[in-house]
């Protein structure tokens, strides 16, 4: 079964650094997420992606975060200068034609 | 607005039965449920997309009333391997790009 995978599993930065999430979608999928999940509570959206462009995105995705898909294949998530409180599971999802979200297994971003 | 799931948390006996409601303030096309081990990614039950329709997963069913905007997960004959967070994500529309909103979040530990 197909998968989106994601890369690093877990990554610790000190507060102030730039830190990349990649994410490789479902070959065929068109529309790409990013979301974030801080440790016990909800998950949360970040950001909605389609034809290389940004759809959608919440008040938590200020100046400080960005994506692209520099090469067809991978997804990224570039967060420029990381604080304590970025400090999540973020989780990459896309999805198809069809209705159902493929998540990958997450990225544990730890924040010193 | 972030679906609302009641109750918030649940602990059960081995066999025991459950159910799992998810409550939207706004108008759904399709309702998604996912259950999360601590630690890892929200892995996929099923997908409701019809007022009243159900649909089963093993001994995991639901039920999405379009009316009420109100879905309902049923866990029957609960097993050890039920136990952890439960969301319902939710969906306005399918113009194909459209988010997911996660719920609140129910946690279901199941004991011997």
């Amino acid at each position: 079964e197909p998968e989106v995978t994601q890369t690093p599993s877990h990554q610790v930065t000190q507060m102030g650094q730039e830190v990349i999430l990649r994410c490789v979608p479902i070959s065929n999928h068109l529309y790409f997420y990013w979301y974030r999940q801080i440790l016990g509570q909800k998950v949360e959206f970040l950001v909605s992606f389609y034809n290389n462009e940004i759809s959608e995105k919440s008040e938590i995705f200020d100046d400080q975060f960005s994506v692209e898909r520099p090469d067809g294949s991978n997804f990224t998530l570039k967060i420029r200068s990381t604080k304590l409180e970025d400090s999540a599971m973020y989780f990459c999802a896309s999805k198809g034609t069809g209705y159902g979200y493929t998540f990958g297994s997450g990225t544990r971003l730890t924040v010193v | 607005q972030q679906p609302v799931q009641s109750p918030q948390a649940v602990i059960l006996r081995e066999g025991e039965d459950a159910v799992i409601n998810c409550s939207s303030s706004k108008a759904l096309y399709s309702v998604h449920w996912y259950r999360q081990k601590h630690g890892e990614a929200p892995v996929f039950l099923m997908i409701l997309l019809k007022g009243g329709e159900q649909k089963g997963h093993e001994k995991i069913s639901a039920s999405f009333n379009e009316k009420k905007q109100q879905s309902s997960l049923y866990l029957t004959a609960s097993q050890l391997s039920y136990s952890g967070t439960y969301f319902c994500g939710t969906a306005p529309a399918n113009f194909g790009n459209e988010k997911l909103t996660f719920g609140t979040g129910t946690r279901l530990t199941i004991i011997p």
